[in-house]
């Protein structure tokens, strides 16, 4: 069955660290992947989209990579910041438009 | 910026009552979206919606749902007869057309059902 997970666990680290989270996939072969953003009892907000035939994408602090072997994306955050914190979803479409996402990993930046 | 708005931010109701969560979408968006999160779960995909009918829906729409655009602006989900499990945050999303990756979440609502 098609599967996408992410750590379950929350992501502890320190301000000005970069903060790594891991998005894998399993009988998906996604064209594109997405990082969204959830805060508490908010709607996800729309951060990065990377493409199957790109391996790295940037934008500002934020940096996604995604290997199609693998079938993993992983999202950083460089000099991470306590407003950093919230829960980041990957999503992908499996056909058609709709999101499948993962369960979120819940990042907290600690002064 | 334009946004996705929703309303009511929170509905509490009796199970077997009808509800009707209402959204605007993004104004040129033609492409429209209910997602669900059940507390504590991740976000599910219900339906999505494009020049006025269904284009997809998953097992969780089943006959007590159903959408609609009554009008040039808003989305409406209806739950015909709300079941304790209908208890979850409701987001509506809107894309600009049926081929756009993006897809742009409103606030949701939090339904109840006691």
């Amino acid at each position: 069955s098609q599967k996408i997970e992410q750590n379950s666990e929350a992501l502890n680290i320190q301000e000005g660290k970069t903060a790594t989270l891991t998005c894998n996939y399993t009988n998906y072969s996604p064209a594109y992947l997405q990082w969204y953003r959830q805060d508490p009892g908010r709607g996800p907000v729309f951060l990065l989209l990377i493409r199957e035939n790109e391996k790295e994408k940037r934008k500002e602090r934020l940096k996604v990579t995604f290997d199609t072997t693998l079938k993993q994306s992983l999202f950083h955050i460089t000099a991470s910041q306590p407003a950093d914190s919230a829960t980041y979803l990957c999503a992908v479409t499996g056909g058609g438009n709709k999101l499948t996402f993962g369960t979120g990993t819940q990042l907290k930046v600690e002064l | 910026e334009p946004e996705v708005t929703q309303t009511p931010s929170h509905q509490v109701t009796q199970m077997g009552q009808e509800v009707i969560l209402r959204c605007v979408p993004i104004s040129n968006h033609l492409y429209f979206y209910w997602y669900r999160q059940i507390l504590g779960q991740k976000v599910e995909f219900l339906v999505s919606f494009y020049n006025n009918e269904i284009s997809e829906k998953s097992e969780i729409f089943d006959d007590q749902f159903s959408v609609e655009r009554p009008d040039g602006s808003n989305f409406t989900l209806k739950i015909r007869s709300t079941k304790l499990e209908d208890s979850a945050m409701y987001f509506c999303a809107s894309s600009i057309n049926r081929d756009s990756e993006t897809q742009y979440f409103g606030p949701g609502t939090r339904l109840l059902v006691l």
